[in-house]
């Protein structure tokens, strides 16, 4: 069974800087790309950042670039993001999300979600 | 970056009736889209990929069509556990837009 469990969120300062985790099991980690995708109270979806399977390759999306950093540890089975200069538009639940990547790139398993709140 | 617009962002029905979402984004993505579920305090769920592809498990009522633009998402006969919010998704590109979401509620 596929298992994606983030955790490292909570309540952060404005301007502090948070890592959040997601470990990995009932799969071939190193084989797939991951994603984080989050999801701001009472709001949509927002996709945040990808990496492909050996780490070699990230995107991000404009609202964290700069900011944000994604990367794994492929021998732990783990994803992280490295989220600094966090604001308060940065509160969402973050999702760690398995990418199937065949023909059509799909997200295909997601964690439970973690929730990061910035506010002072 | 491709923009996705989704309609209509909420819609009553009663189980049954056979229900119609459609996704255009701002240029063509080839089949590239996908169509997920999401039920209040839960993590989403891919129902659908590549367009018209059912993902594993989930009921034939649900299926999708289109291609370059515009898109649909269609549920035949909607049941009880089906009343959730779903969202669009094209992965043409490296900046996996999503909809805005459709929320369907029990009339």
């Amino acid at each position: 069974e596929v298992r994606l469990v983030e955790s490292g969120g909570g309540l952060i300062q404005p301007g502090g800087s948070l890592r959040l985790s997601c470990a990995a099991s009932g799969f071939t980690f190193n084989t797939y790309w991951m994603h984080w995708v989050r999801q701001a109270p009472g709001k949509g979806l927002v996709w945040v950042s990808r990496i492909n399977n050996d780490g070699s390759s990230t995107t991000y999306a404009d609202s964290v670039k700069g900011r944000f950093t994604i990367s794994r540890d492929n021998a732990n089975n783990t994803l992280y993001l490295q989220m600094n200069s966090l604001r308060a538009e940065d509160t969402a639940v973050y999702f760690c999300v398995r990418d199937r990547f065949m023909a059509v790139p799909s997200f295909d398993s997601w964690g439970q979600g973690t929730r990061v709140t910035v506010s002072s | 970056d491709i923009q996705m617009t989704q309609s209509p962002s909420s819609l009553s029905a009663s189980v049954g009736d056979r229900v119609i979402i459609t996704c255009r984004t701002s240029q063509s993505i080839s089949s590239y889209l996908n169509w997920y579920q999401q039920k209040p305090g839960k993590a989403p769920q891919l129902l659908i990929y590549g367009e018209s592809r059912l993902q594993t498990g989930v009921p034939s009522r649900f299926s999708g069509s289109g291609s370059g633009t515009d898109f649909t998402l269609t549920i035949s006969s909607v049941q009880p556990e089906d009343f959730a919010t779903y969202y669009c998704q094209q992965s043409y590109s490296f900046l996996y837009t999503f909809g805005q979401g459709t929320k369907l509620e029990i009339k």
